[in-house]
């Protein structure tokens, strides 16, 4: 069974980095599609990019100067980079294997 | 980008009542995603290229639409429907959802 687990500080500061990490058990990352969305308070959902299978990565255009997805295939994780994060950055950040399965979440605080 | 409208954002429904969610796009996509979510879990796939039910989602769900226009439909509503559901289009780039219906029980 595909499992993914989210891990990563709950607070950042407005202008550091968000650096949020992806676990995955039960499936390899070096097969389809593994993504990042977002859940802001209010219930808005955003999906901020994927790594694919080969490793090649796709944006929202919204982000797209702030963010990097990368990987780690001999630990099966992927990670995100968001850079330069302000306090519109709260969220819930998941990670799934695009689209069927998805984390539990784990929620992020910009905060000073 | 295309932007999805769903309607209502909130609606209450009795046990037995059928319920329909609309997610309208605002340019043509080819096929619509739901999900559900319920408070504290993460959103569960729930339908599939705009009809094709997920595995273990009951068959009083369903699916339609084309265009636009989508709608995912409960034929007799029950107790554990009550949830926050999702449209989402990944036919056009970036991919984007809707702003959910929160569907309680009355």
């Amino acid at each position: 069974e595909v499992q993914l687990q989210e891990s990563g500080p709950g607070l950042v500061k407005p202008s550091q980095s968000l650096s949020l990490t992806c676990s995955v058990t039960g499936y390899s990352i070096t097969s389809n599609y593994w993504g990042w969305i977002r859940k802001f308070p209010g219930n808005k959902m955003e999906w901020m990019g994927y790594i694919s299978y080969s490793g090649s990565t796709s944006y929202n255009p919204s982000l797209k100067s702030r963010i990097s997805i990368t990987r780690d295939t001999s630990k099966n994780q992927f990670f995100l980079q968001l850079n330069s994060v302000t306090t519109e950055d709260t969220a819930t950040y998941y990670c799934a294997r695009w689209i069927a399965y998805w984390g539990q979440g784990v929620m992020v605080t910009v905060s000073s | 980008e295309i932007v999805l409208t769903q309607s209502p954002t909130t609606m209450a429904a009795s046990p037995g009542e059928k319920v329909t969610i609309t997610c309208r796009a605002s340019s043509s996509v080819s096929y619509m995603h739901w999900f559900q979510q319920k408070s504290g879990t993460s959103p569960k796939p729930w339908i599939y290229d705009t009809s094709k039910l997920a595995s273990g989602v009951p068959d009083r769900f369903s699916g339609s639409g084309s265009g636009t226009s989508y709608s995912l439909t409960i034929s007799s509503m029950e107790a554990e429907d009550a949830a926050t559901y999702y449209c989402l289009q990944r036919s056009s780039y970036p991919p984007t959802f809707g702003g959910g219906t929160k569907l309680e029980l009355k």
